[in-house]
C-alpha cells in the first residue's frame, strides 16, 4: 500500500506569493492533517479535515487554509507568503481520526526568499 | 502556534546497548500518545503508540511506558543499531471528542549510535 504523497518535495517562492501545497493520504485514510515544522518552532499542527470538513484548526493566521476533496486529497494554502513561512510541511493521514495511527509524508520543503 | 520550545538534547549510547528517550507532557486530559522517529530529509516515521489506560506497551524491540501521576512518557530502545540514529519525538493527541486529530509535538531528542 502506497504511504502518504506530498507534492512538490521542493518550492521556492518570493514573499508576497501565493503557494499550493498537496497530499494524498494513505488509501481507505480520510483524516488528513497538515503541521508545519521548523528549527526554532519544532512541529506545530495547522489542521486537520475529515470527509471535506476542517475538525480542528491550530494557532495560525488566516494565510494558512487548506481543503479536502471527496476522495480525500488535501491541499494547503498559503497566500501572501513571508520569509518566516519557510519551513517542512507536512501532512498525515490516518483512517478516521483521534487514537488511531497518524502516518506522515515526507513533506515539501519550502524556502521563502 | 502551541509546541514545547526547542531545545534538542543528544543521546548518545554504544551500538548494542539499550536507549531511553524521555518526555514530558502538558495536558492531564491527553489520552492518547505516540512516538515518532525522523530522518533527515524524511517525515516522522510512526514507532509505537499509547493510550492512557495503559501503562506499558511493547514492539519490535521497543517499549513505552506511561506515568500519568508525573505526566511522562519514555521509549526504551533494545539493542540499540546504528540504524536507530535519528531524531526523536513523543506527540499527545489534543483533539476533540468528535475525533479529529491534534497532536502536540515535544521538541524532540537526537539519538547518536556510536559504532
Amino acid at each position: 500500500k502506497a504511504g502518504v504523497t506530498q507534492t512538490p518535495r521542493y518550492l521556492i517562492k518570493t514573499r508576497g506569493q501565493q503557494v499550493t501545497l498537496s497530499c494524498s493520504p494513505i488509501s481507505g485514510h480520510r483524516s488528513v492533517s497538515w503541521y508545519q515544522q521548523t528549527p526554532g518552532q519544532g512541529l506545530q499542527f495547522l489542521f486537520e479535515y475529515f470527509s471535506e470538513t476542517q475538525r480542528n484548526k491550530g494557532n495560525f493566521p488566516g494565510r494558512f487554509s487548506g481543503r479536502q476533496f471527496s476522495n480525500s486529497r488535501s491541499e494547503m494554502n498559503v497566500s501572501t507568503l513571508e520569509l518566516g513561512d519557510s519551513a517542512l510541511y507536512l501532512c498525515a493521514s490516518s483512517f478516521q481520526g483521534r487514537d488511531e495511527k497518524l502516518f506522515f509524508g515526507s513533506g515539501t520543503q519550502l524556502s521563502v526568499l | 502556534g502551541e509546541s514545547v520550545g526547542l531545545h534538542l538534547p543528544t543521546l548518545s549510547v554504544q551500538e548494542g546497548d539499550n536507549s531511553i528517550i524521555n518526555c514530558a507532557y502538558s495536558n492531564s486530559a491527553s489520552d492518547y500518545f505516540i512516538w515518532y522517529k525522523q530522518e533527515s530529509g524524511k517525515g516522522p516515521q510512526f514507532i509505537i503508540d499509547i493510550r492512557s489506560n495503559m501503562d506499558k506497551r511493547q514492539g519490535q524491540r521497543v517499549t513505552v511506558l506511561l506515568n500519568k501521576t508525573v505526566k511522562h512518557l519514555s521509549l526504551q530502545i533494545a539493542a540499540t543499531q546504528p540504524g536507530d540514529s535519528a531524531v526523536y519525538f513523543c506527540a499527545e493527541n489534543r483533539g476533540l471528542p468528535d475525533s479529529s486529530y491534534k497532536l502536540i509535538f515535544g521538541s524532540g531528542t537526537r539519538l547518536l549510535v556510536r559504532p
